[in-house]
């Protein structure tokens, strides 16, 4: 049961122009969205994320939408350069309760996209 | 600052053999989680640790058991390796344990493959 999807394994862009990376999520009670981005031989960077309390969050070149009636979030990064060609994933986290009741916060990851800026 | 370490980087062992993973959080940081990454899919959740102790667990065999430290640091144990078992497994850190908006930061991983 994939609850969080990324559904394009690659995407090729343009240096200088836009890259649009998409998440789809199945489970409502989500509440703490994500993006990572990772290079080959190291571990997942956080980029920037989101509440649910909120449907946008920017930081320098990196924005995040969050649309909750259609359980999608995107990321976009404006200008794309070539340094930023990566692997990117997306994470979705929510109130999860263990068997004493105690809360914990899990990370669901999509399959990540494949990023190439090409200069 | 330090960010989350982890040793050895790379380890090769055969089946039925065991393993020890080790994990050192960003400073401050009192809740360390685990994550196992295969080829081609994303992180899958293992454990949570806060304060000592096992908060969640994921979907995985008995055969996983972590522990963590009163410095915070942390260990995960697999035992009677499988080949299945072959894949990146990271640690993670994160200022509190919940779900209340704070990111966690991650290491560089042990790439583990079972021969």
């Amino acid at each position: 049961d994939q609850q969080v999807k990324q559904n394009s394994p690659s995407l090729s862009v343009q240096e200088g122009r836009i890259s649009i990376l998409n998440c789809d999520y199945t489970n409502s009670m989500f509440d703490y969205f994500l993006w990572y981005k990772k290079y080959p031989a190291e571990g997942p960077t956080f980029l920037i994320s989101i509440s649910s309390i909120k449907d946008k969050n920017e930081d320098g070149r990196f924005t995040v939408f969050l649309n909750k009636s259609a359980k999608h979030l995107s990321l976009h990064i404006v200008p794309s350069q070539p340094g930023d060609s990566a692997v990117y994933f997306c994470a979705a986290s929510g109130s999860s309760f263990n068997a004493g009741g105690t809360s914990y916060g899990k990370l669901t990851f999509g399959q990540g996209t494949i990023l190439t800026v090409h200069p | 600052d330090a960010g989350v370490t982890q040793s050895p980087t790379h380890l090769i062992k055969t089946r039925g053999q065991h393993v020890t993973l080790r994990c050192s959080p960003i400073s401050g940081h009192k809740s360390v989680s685990w994550y196992q990454q295969v080829l081609g899919q994303g992180p899958q959740f293992i454990f949570q640790y806060y304060e000592k102790e096992e908060r969640g667990r994921g979907n995985f065999p008995d055969r996983f058991s972590a522990r963590q430290f009163p410095n915070y640091s942390s260990e995960l144990n697999v035992n009677a390796l499988l080949l299945g078992d072959s894949a990146l497994y990271l640690c993670a850190s994160s200022l509190n344990v919940g779900w209340e908006f704070k990111p966690q930061h991650f290491g560089d991983g042990t790439r583990l493959s079972i021969l």
